[in-house]
């Protein structure tokens, strides 16, 4: 069965900074990827999806991830980091024959001034 | 158009009580997650309804969970007997999708059960 792990429940940045995310899969096919975002006091939203296309995901808001096969990973990154980035981030992982969606267990990011 | 709506948006119950949570999905969308998310915590899958497949209840925690999805419309997930344990926000997602899990989730905003 599908999985997906979340390195770093809380990760803080300063504003400018790199964000990177982390998020590794496991799945015995080929997956499907999607990292979704939950603003405070808001439902959550997608930001980007991967489904065997191009492995570098462009998303809402200047994020991106990339889809890493032989790292079974699929890291969520922005260059510099606005103070409206902070909120809550969910990996997960589908797969076709299965259907269902398993998030992680979500990474807190928040924004330095 | 309309979103995914939940209600009620909070619910608070005595332990042992019966709670019913309805949601409403996107018109159109054939699959309806039903997740749970405890505080500080993940999504937690409980079920899925997908067309007219039978649903995959494999996330379900115990028999006093149960739900109902009726065609492609309304779904509402019970709890019966009731325990502080089971004090979450209960989301619920929808999705256009008919031949596995590519496509995007709609999530609601979520009924924030609590159990005294």
């Amino acid at each position: 069965a599908q999985s997906v792990t979340q390195l770093g429940s809380h990760v803080s940045v300063s504003e400018g900074a790199l964000v990177l995310l982390r998020c590794n899969y496991s799945s015995s096919v080929p997956p499907y990827l999607f990292w979704y975002v939950q603003y405070p006091n808001q439902g959550l939203q997608l930001l980007l999806k991967y489904t065997s296309a191009a492995t570098l995901v462009k998303g809402i808001n200047g994020f991106e991830a990339e889809f890493k096969k032989s790292e079974t990973s699929f890291h969520l990154t922005k260059p510099s980091a606005h103070m409206s980035d902070a909120a809550e981030y969910f990996c997960a992982v589908s797969v076709v024959s299965y259907d269902k969606v398993i998030f992680g267990p979500g990474t807190s990011l928040s924004v330095i001034p | 158009g309309a979103g995914v709506s939940q209600s009620p948006s909070n619910k608070v119950t005595e332990k042992g009580k019966d709670v019913e949570l309805r949601c409403d999905p996107i018109s159109g969308h054939t699959a309806l997650y039903w997740y749970r998310q405890r505080l500080g915590q993940g999504l937690e899958f409980l079920i899925y309804f997908q067309g007219n497949s039978a649903p995959d209840k494999s996330g379900l925690p115990s028999d006093r969970f149960s739900a109902e999805r009726t065609g492609e419309s309304v779904s509402t997930l019970t709890i019966q007997r009731t325990q502080q344990e089971d004090s979450a926000v209960y989301l619920c997602a929808s999705s256009i999708t008919t031949s596995g899990g590519t496509d995007t989730q709609y999530f609601g905003p979520g009924t924030r059960l609590t159990v005294l």
